[in-house]
């Protein structure tokens, strides 16, 4: 059974900085991994997907990085911004029925 | 383009009721999947329908039953609701249940259960 870890749970820091998010997972036979973002009381908004021959995807300020082997991914945000601050899931897509399996979430806040 | 649309976004229920909601998924998608969200829980996936027929199922008891009809709207019912289910509902579309597609995901239903 797939399992993924996202490591910090909450992470808090000031505008400006550089962060890196992690994602780990139990079962490397996947397919891709998709980043969310989801705002409070809101639906999730996709952010970057990550094909399993893929090592990395880029777009604007952010970096999706993918070791299927190590089972582990990392979204690093660059010049961090106030309205960065949400919550960021990471998704893998595996199994014979092509399921997405869930992290439960880094809650960032970036403080001005 | 619209995205995806969820109705009723917010709504009350009394143990024992039932409830539905509703889902249009991207216009041109076929693939509808539906999500539990809880704080305790994280995301659960309830099930995933594709050209009106149901491909996965999550771990939920039967109380929990969805369709997506030939226009590839989709609904779920859960009857009998327990406090339990006061959740955020979420669901999301995709071009079809190919590894390589983007999912993208509605604002949500907030049931509440009292």
């Amino acid at each position: 059974k797939q399992e993924v870890t996202q490591i910090p749970a909450a992470l808090s820091v000031p505008e400006g900085e550089n962060l890196v998010l992690n994602c780990s997972f139990t079962d490397s036979a996947i397919y891709n991994l998709q980043w969310f973002r989801q705002d409070p009381g809101k639906g999730l908004t996709s952010l970057l997907l990550i094909q399993s021959s893929q090592r990395e995807q880029t777009s604007g300020r952010l970096n999706a990085s993918l070791d299927k082997s190590s089972g582990r991914s990392t979204l690093y945000i660059a010049a961090s911004q106030p309205g960065d601050s949400a919550t960021y899931l990471c998704a893998v897509r595996g199994g014979s029925n092509y399921k997405l399996t869930f992290g439960k979430g880094t809650l960032l806040t970036v403080n001005p | 383009k619209a995205g995806v649309t969820q109705t009723p976004r917010y709504l009350i229920k009394t143990r024992g009721q039932q409830v539905t909601l509703s889902c249009s998924p991207i216009s041109g998608h076929r693939s509808v999947s539906w999500y539990q969200q809880t704080p305790g829980q994280g995301l659960q996936f309830l099930f995933e329908y594709f050209s009106e027929t149901q491909r996965n199922k999550g771990n939920f008891p039967g109380r929990f039953s969805g369709r997506q009809f030939s226009n590839s709207r989709s609904e779920m019912n859960v009857s009998t609701l327990e406090l339990g289910d006061s959740a955020l509902y979420l669901c999301a579309s995709s071009l079809g249940p190919n590894s390589g597609n983007t999912i993208y995901f509605g604002e949500g239903s907030w049931l509440t259960v009292v």
